[in-house]
This record gives C-alpha cells, structure tokens and sequence, in this order.
C-alpha cells in the first residue's frame, strides 16, 4: 500500500528565507508524487507533480520539488517566502497504473514572520 | 471556465440528522471524487464516479454514506444518520474523461460539523 509522510504539520519561516517542506513516500510501484496547496477558503491548488520525466520539478509560484528515489523523498522548496504562501501544503501519491485516487500526507501548516 | 462548485460551503447539524452534499464538477469532466479530511488528518478517498458509475467506493467508511451522481453530472453525497465522528471537510474534484486522479480539480469542499 502507499502512504505519504509529511515531516512537520507546522513550519514557520521569515519572509525572504528559504521554505523547506518535507515530504517522503512509500510505494512498491513507480509513483507520481504531487504537491498541492491550500490556501483559506478555497480549495486544493496543484503546485506540481512528478510524473517519471525529469526528477526536479518547478511549480507555480517559484515552488520546486525533487524527486530522490534512493530517499523516497519528494521535497518542496522555494528559495525566498512571500507572505502570500502562507498556507496548508499537502504531499500525495499516486500509483502509475490505476492512477484513480490520491493517497495524501497529513498536511503541513506554513506561517510565514514578516 | 467554472471550477468544481461544492455547497453548501458550511454545514451545522445536531448527531442523528440528515446532511446532503452536493458538487458541481466541470462540465465535460467524466471522473467525479470525493475525499474527506477529518480534523487534524490526513486527507482521504471516499469514492470515484466515471460518469455515473461507481468506479470505486472502498473508501466509503460504513453504510451511513451514500453517493449518487445521477445522469452523470452533479454528485451528491448524503450522511444518514450523521454521527460526531463525520464532522470534518469534504472535497470533491474532478477531471477530463481518461486522465485519472492525475489531473485534478478540486472544489472549495463542504465543511460538516456534527453536534
């Protein structure tokens, strides 16, 4: 079975620093990783997704992500915080073949300190 | 082009009642989701509708759900009774025909709380 692991449900970071958000994944297939976002009073946004093409990713909004295979680790990183990320990110998996549902992580809530 | 409407956006209702979900996906979209995130957990799958099939339903949590999508357009997802354990926020998503869980749209979700 698949499963995500978000590190951290809560990470806070000064505006202009670097967001690092942990994600790692267990899957005895070839996955494709998303990272999605949540901003308040909306719904899930796709920031990016690994689909087997190139291992780093770029997303919108200067987000990226790098999929290790040796790590199972699909990180997200932005290299300088806006006040306008702060919100909920979230790290789900999916396998190649059937493709039909997402196993989602637990979430990690991002404050970002003026 | 509208995204996938979900409402109502909050619903109150005392333990025992009756609570109907509904979701608008985006015209054209075959594969119409449904996810549920109780509080503080992870987001999880209740069920997929290709058209108006079930296609897969093994996330449904007991018998208290149920899920239709009539005509293959709008869904909606009804809690009888609802118990305390329901209260959380449900999202429907959906995508083109053929593309899967890869490619989609989220709604706003529906937030559920039980008294």
């Amino acid at each position: 079975a698949q499963s995500v692991t978000q590190l951290g449900s809560h990470v806070s970071v000064s505006e202009g620093a670097l967001v690092l958000l942990r994600c790692n994944y267990s899957s005895s297939v070839p996955p494709y990783l998303f990272w999605y976002v949540q901003y308040p009073n909306q719904g899930l946004q796709l920031l990016l997704k690994y689909t087997s093409a190139a291992t780093l990713v770029k997303g919108i909004n200067g987000f990226e992500a790098e999929f290790k295979k040796s790590e199972t680790s699909f990180h997200l990183t932005k290299p300088s915080a806006h006040m306008s990320d702060a919100a909920e990110y979230f790290c789900a998996v999916s396998d190649l073949r059937g493709a039909q549902k997402l196993v989602f992580g637990q979430g990690t809530r991002l404050t970002i300190n003026p | 082009e509208a995204g996938v409407t979900q409402f109502p956006s909050h619903s109150v209702i005392e333990k025992g009642q009756t609570v109907t979900l509904r979701c608008d996906p985006i015209s054209g979209h075959d594969n119409l989701y449904w996810y549920r995130r109780v509080m503080g957990k992870e987001i999880k799958f209740l069920l997929h509708f290709v058209k108006e099939s079930k296609q897969d339903e093994s996330g449904m949590p007991n018998n208290r759900f149920l899920a239709e999508r009539t005509g293959g357009t709008y869904s909606t997802l009804k809690v009888q009774p609802a118990e305390l354990e329901d209260s959380g926020v449900y999202f429907c998503a959906s995508s083109p025909p053929a593309t899967g869980a890869n490619v989609l749209t989220f709604g706003a979700g529906s937030r559920l709380t039980v008294l």
